[in-house]
């Protein structure tokens, strides 16, 4: 069975950083393109960031491009986001999903709070 | 402001049929495929559609897509309580270098 699951969530200032974690198993990680996806309070659905297969090829979302940090590690069938600056506007349910443009599987999310 | 544009709220009664829409542009439905999501609430995103028209294992036949130029459309027949949700439309799209764009979503009420 496919499980993709969030850590790393949690309350930070403006300006702060935080670095969310996404555990896969169930399949052949190495084998996938993996992305974030978020989702503000009451809002919709925003893609973030996307990592190829072997981790040297990344796509940014405008907002968050020279922010965030998107990165993988095959060997711990682990998914990373390191978000530095930190805005309030970046308070959100954090997702990690499978595939590049089709998420075949989401995680369950992880609430990072930006707020002083 | 969504690149892909779906109206905020659609209604049904049960067994009736009902459409989401989903607008968009060249660069991303009028050249790629088009996904949908259902969001059931406090729940994580969901696949429900991808490549236009194709449902995943394990999605009911009562729930459909298809394409036509640069927009998209999810249809719902059998109108189900169960399938009160919000529903978001994705696509890739080429001018943004790599982007996934997602409509705003449609909140589907079931009355």
């Amino acid at each position: 069975e496919v499980q993709l699951a969030e850590s790393g969530g949690g309350l930070v200032q403006p300006g702060g950083s935080l670095r969310l974690s996404c555990a896969a198993s169930g399949f052949t990680f190495s084998s996938y393109w993996m992305s974030w996806v978020r989702q503000a309070p009451g809002k919709g659905l925003e893609w973030l960031a996307n990592i190829r297969q072997d981790g040297n090829e990344m796509f940014y979302e405008d907002s968050v491009k020279g922010r965030f940090t998107i990165a993988r590690d095959n060997a711990k069938n682990s998914l990373h986001l390191v978000m530095n600056s930190l805005r309030v506007e970046d308070t959100a349910v954090y997702y990690c999903g499978r595939g590049q443009t089709t998420f075949e599987y989401w995680g369950q999310g992880t609430l990072v709070s930006v707020s002083s | 402001q969504s690149v892909l544009t779906q109206p905020p709220s659609v209604s049904g009664t049960p067994g009736q049929r009902v459409t989401i829409s989903c607008s968009g542009s060249s660069s991303n439905i009028g050249k790629n495929t088009v996904t949908w999501y259902q969001q059931l609430p406090e729940t994580a995103p969901k696949l429900l559609i991808s490549n236009n028209n194709r449902r995943p294992s394990g999605v009911p036949d009562r729930f459909s897509g298809s394409k036509s130029g640069t927009s998209a459309s999810l249809a719902i027949s059998g109108l189900q309580s169960e399938d009160e949700a919000d529903y978001y439309c994705s696509a890739w799209d080429d001018n943004l270098g790599g982007h996934v764009v997602f409509g705003g979503g449609t909140k589907l009420t079931v009355l």
